[in-house]
């Protein structure tokens, strides 16, 4: 059945290195996202793309880097000169368009940078 | 001051009590999406809408566009309802979240 998921559901990492969270969709969606979530705080957009090949940067891009080289995964990954890692981190993915149609979310990956 | 306010941040109800969840934005807005996060995380698209009025079981979303405000409505709610209930203004290319409404239902 159709989804979106991702890996590892929790992760944990030393101050400094840079770590790759996966996500993987089989709806044929075209357009996917990353988002951020903090305590008390709305989503913040990190990075978006609509198409393969193609990506664009989020409000809060700075610290991290993306790659859409297959149109079913959009890996994130968080660099060492993110300075607040400490998050939830959610995926999404949608027919087309930004933000013009339902998103549908993943599971979520929460980092922990110790 | 936040582009997109939700009230209450927090909400207690009993089981079968009607709950309202308020979402206020302070820009223009082609469409509104309503979102429902799990104590776990995941989370669920409601609702999106652009005009007036939307049902889906026992949920349902409204919008009034000229006052720039948007209403969750539970009807018999239940403690599976609880989680976190969010809404997102959306603007051309760009979407705003709340911060989100906690609910919690109590048997």
């Amino acid at each position: 059945d159709g989804g979106i998921t991702q890996s590892p559901k929790y992760l944990f990492r030393k101050e400094g290195q840079n770590v790759t969270l996966s996500c993987e969709q089989n709806l044929n969606h075209d357009a996917m996202y990353w988002y951020r979530q903090d305590p008390g705080q709305g989503l913040r957009l990190i990075y978006y793309s609509q198409i393969v090949n193609d990506f664009q940067k989020g409000d809060i891009a700075e610290g991290y880097s993306v790659s859409r080289e297959k149109k079913e995964s959009f890996p994130l990954t968080v660099t060492s000169a993110q300075k607040n890692p400490t998050a939830f981190y959610l995926c999404a993915s949608s027919r087309a368009g930004l933000h013009q149609e339902t998103q549908y979310f993943g599971p979520g990956t929460r980092l922990l940078v110790l | 001051k936040n582009e997109v306010e939700q009230s209450p941040q927090n909400l207690t109800a009993q089981e079968g009590e009607f709950i309202t969840i308020n979402c206020s934005y302070s820009v223009g807005i082609s469409a509104l999406h309503w979102l429902q996060q799990h104590p776990g995380g995941g989370i669920v698209s409601l609702f999106m809408l652009s005009s007036g009025k939307k049902k889906h079981g026992r949920l349902i979303a409204t919008i009034n566009i000229q006052e720039k405000h948007s209403s969750l409505h539970i009807t018999a709610s239940h403690p599976r309802d609880s989680a976190v209930y969010i809404c997102a203004a959306i603007n051309n290319n760009d979407m705003r979240f709340g911060a989100g409404t906690r609910l919690t239902v109590k048997p």
